[in-house]
């Protein structure tokens, strides 16, 4: 019930396309959705999140759509970039008194946007 | 604001040796994190600190690796004796009070020959 479900593992974009990743989750105790990109010999960055009160926001050319009936969550990657090419891990996480927070993580997507 | 710093960022070690991580989290940062990342998936928590106590090391080999944060500032993750497995990145992380944001560092990549 902690797994976060992430697809594709994989993503080939033309540059100035979209790139689309998606995640599902099963806790419905989830609260706190970010997404973050990771550059090879760099720790993961966080790119931009989500709380579940809310269905989609937007930061620049990145947009996480978020549907929690059907508890999947999307990031969007719009006019796709050479410098995106990364990998972007999805997570979830749940915070808790006294400062408890356990972040699950997506076992990630690999983008290559090309020229 | 300086970030998350890691040492070393490179380390290669034999099997049975020991080995010693260190991370400084972020200034004012009372939550502090180890994960471990092994190469093609996303990082996994090994141990989690709030100040100088534990919260959660319910995935941390206890066997063989061992977390400190003596002072509530910088933590040292230890790992003896080291097998082939346990061949990754750990990544330090810390968050601040009252907010979800975790910020990572660098990471130290961790070779068991």
């Amino acid at each position: 019930q902690q797994q976060v479900k992430q697809s594709p593992q994989s993503l080939i974009v033309q540059k100035g396309g979209i790139s689309i990743i998606n995640c599902a989750y099963e806790n419905t105790a989830f609260d706190y959705f970010p997404w973050y990109q990771q550059f090879p010999g760099k720790g993961p960055a966080l790119l931009i999140a989500i709380r579940p009160d809310v269905s989609e926001k937007k930061e620049g050319r990145f947009t996480i759509s978020f549907n929690k009936s059907a508890k999947q969550f999307s990031l969007h990657i719009m006019d796709s970039q050479p410098g995106d090419s990364a990998t972007y891990f999805c997570a979830a996480s749940r915070a808790r008194a006294g400062g408890y927070q356990k972040v699950t993580f997506g076992t990630g997507t690999k983008l290559q946007v090309i020229p | 604001e300086a970030g998350v710093a890691q040492s070393p960022r490179y380390k290669i070690i034999e099997k049975r040796q020991s080995v010693a991580f260190w991370c400084n989290p972020i200034s004012g940062h009372a939550t502090l994190y180890w994960y471990q990342q092994i190469l093609g998936q996303g990082p996994k928590l090994l141990i989690q600190f709030q100040n100088n106590g534990v919260v959660d090391d319910s995935q941390l080999p206890k066997d063989r690796f061992s977390a400190e944060r003596l002072k509530g500032v910088d933590s040292t993750l230890k790992i003896q004796p080291a097998k082939l497995e346990d061949s990754a990145v750990y990544l330090c992380a810390s968050r601040g009070q009252g907010v979800y944001e975790q910020y990572f560092g660098p990471g130290t990549r961790l070779t068991v020959t």
